[in-house]
């Protein structure tokens, strides 16, 4: 399978808890984005990397969530002392690189449930 | 601003076509995509324009671009069962960074 990869499919954890989850991109894309999505809406941008570099940040992304790419290949976005509001799926997604935007192809995402 | 815009629902019937639209405000758009998601599952790039092109066509798949209103349409010729799912309109800004903007998903009903 050449897609983007996400790991864990499903989490749950209680209120307070830290949670990571991991992206693996396409092998040939250097760009990697982290969106969320709520039950009724379209994903929202949290995040993106060119290569190793974290180049933009949404302000959905608060001081409890944290992503590296330390190598430019993978990606983790961790969320220190989860709350309810927390619950979403976190869709991970990859694209070339180059001047201007590509296409991105996401993973099947990450649900993440907050009890 | 950078905003989507999309109808919720859409009901069609086994064998007919199906159009959804979707308007956005970013008169600087650069790629417009259409994007399908199944229950349960992420989503998956069904097609895209370039903001150069009026039409693009794909097996069953037509879109259509109008700059001048910011409207984007997908049509599926002979919708099938399996195309139930939600789609979602989305465009690449002219600025601002690389992220993608997505419009909240219009839900379509085959009936068999």
């Amino acid at each position: 399978d050449t897609g983007v990869s996400q790991d864990p499919r499903h989490k749950i954890t209680k209120r307070g808890q830290n949670v990571t989850f991991r992206c693996d991109p396409i092998s040939e894309h250097n760009r990697l984005y982290w969106y969320r999505q709520t039950l009724g809406q379209g994903p929202e941008f949290l995040t993106y990397f060119q290569n190793e570099a974290q180049l933009e940040k949404s302000r959905l992304l608060s001081d409890r969530f944290s992503a590296e790419r330390p190598k430019g290949s993978f990606s983790t976005l961790e969320i220190q002392r989860t709350e309810q509001g927390d619950s979403a799926m976190y869709l991970c997604a990859s694209s070339l690189g180059g001047q201007g935007a590509r296409p991105q192809h996401f993973g099947d995402g990450t649900r993440l449930s907050i009890l | 601003g950078e905003d989507v815009e999309q109808s919720l629902f859409l009901s069609v019937r086994e064998g007919d076509s199906s159009v959804i639209n979707c308007t956005y405000t970013d008169s600087s758009s650069t790629y417009l995509y259409w994007y399908k998601q199944e229950p349960g599952a992420g989503l998956q790039l069904l097609t895209y324009i370039f903001s150069n092109m009026d039409m693009k066509q794909d097996q069953r798949l037509t879109v259509l671009l109008n700059k001048k209103d910011k409207h984007l349409s997908l049509r599926i010729a002979d919708t099938q069962t399996g195309d139930s799912a939600i789609y979602f309109c989305a465009e690449s800004p002219g600025t601002g960074g690389f992220k993608t903007i997505f419009g909240a998903g219009t839900r379509l009903f085959v009936k068999a």
